[in-house]
């Protein structure tokens, strides 16, 4: 059992490349979360997927898309990368509860992107 | 709407003395409260977590924390500070209603001297 894992572990990209961070969950979890970290704001959630096929912004979703073809899947896509998006991003997941928002949320190890 | 501050952005405790990090919270629900602990270079690990049942939270590693609705507070405590403490702390927010999203407090960064 895994848990959550997340593929790179670091990126540089310059200025106008593309990626796609992938995540992966072996819990069977319903959701899943893409959140970017940055010092003094703590973490910041920028989509989210409450099953599979379904995607929805979060607080900061500018920049970046997201799809969950598969329910242990969830990837974060940049179209075209900014300076701005130079961040540690953490997936996490967690099952559906009841009530809603008291299960815990698992985390992946993070992806540390450099946007030059 | 919810959120979370967390009033010190950097506590320095000496090895064996007590550690107390505060947070306040706003919710309009009733919410569920959390703390996650970073070390270095790492990812997050869930302290304990507080769901509408016991007021005081025990958690791993010797931490608790006590939920406080008329003050809006939910503070970590630990009586003895151990070096492997040393760590970047978040007290998170989740309501009933917000699909399991978290929000996060800036966090506090804990320093322990010997």
């Amino acid at each position: 059992n895994a848990g959550v894992t997340q593929t790179p572990k670091f990126r540089v990209l310059k200025t106008g490349q593309s990626m796609t961070l992938l995540c992966a969950q072996d819990m069977n979890h319903e959701y899943m979360y893409w959140y970017r970290q940055d010092p003094g704001m703590g973490l910041r959630l920028i989509h989210y997927s409450v099953g599979e096929g379904t995607t929805a912004k979060g607080e900061v979703p500018d920049g970046y898309n997201v799809s969950r073809l598969k329910k242990q899947n969830f990837l974060l896509g940049l179209e075209s990368a900014a300076p701005s998006q130079t961040s540690v991003y953490f997936c996490a997941s967690n099952s559906v509860g009841s009530p809603l928002g008291t299960d815990t949320q698992y985390f992946g190890p993070g992806t540390r992107l450099t946007v030059l | 709407a919810q959120s979370v501050t967390q009033l010190d952005s950097h506590v320095s405790v000496s090895e064996g003395t007590p550690v107390l990090l505060r947070c306040n919270y706003s919710s309009s629900y009733s919410p569920s409260l959390f703390w996650y602990v970073q070390h270095p270079n790492k990812g997050l690990q869930l302290l304990l977590k507080y769901t509408s049942a016991a007021t005081l939270v025990k958690g791993i590693n010797g931490f608790e924390a006590e939920f406080k609705k008329s003050e809006t507070s939910f503070h970590l405590t630990k009586p003895s500070a151990h070096m492997s403490d040393a760590a970047e702390y978040f007290c998170v927010v989740s309501g009933t209603d917000s699909w399991g999203k978290l929000q996060f407090g800036a966090g506090t960064q804990v320093v322990v001297t010997p």
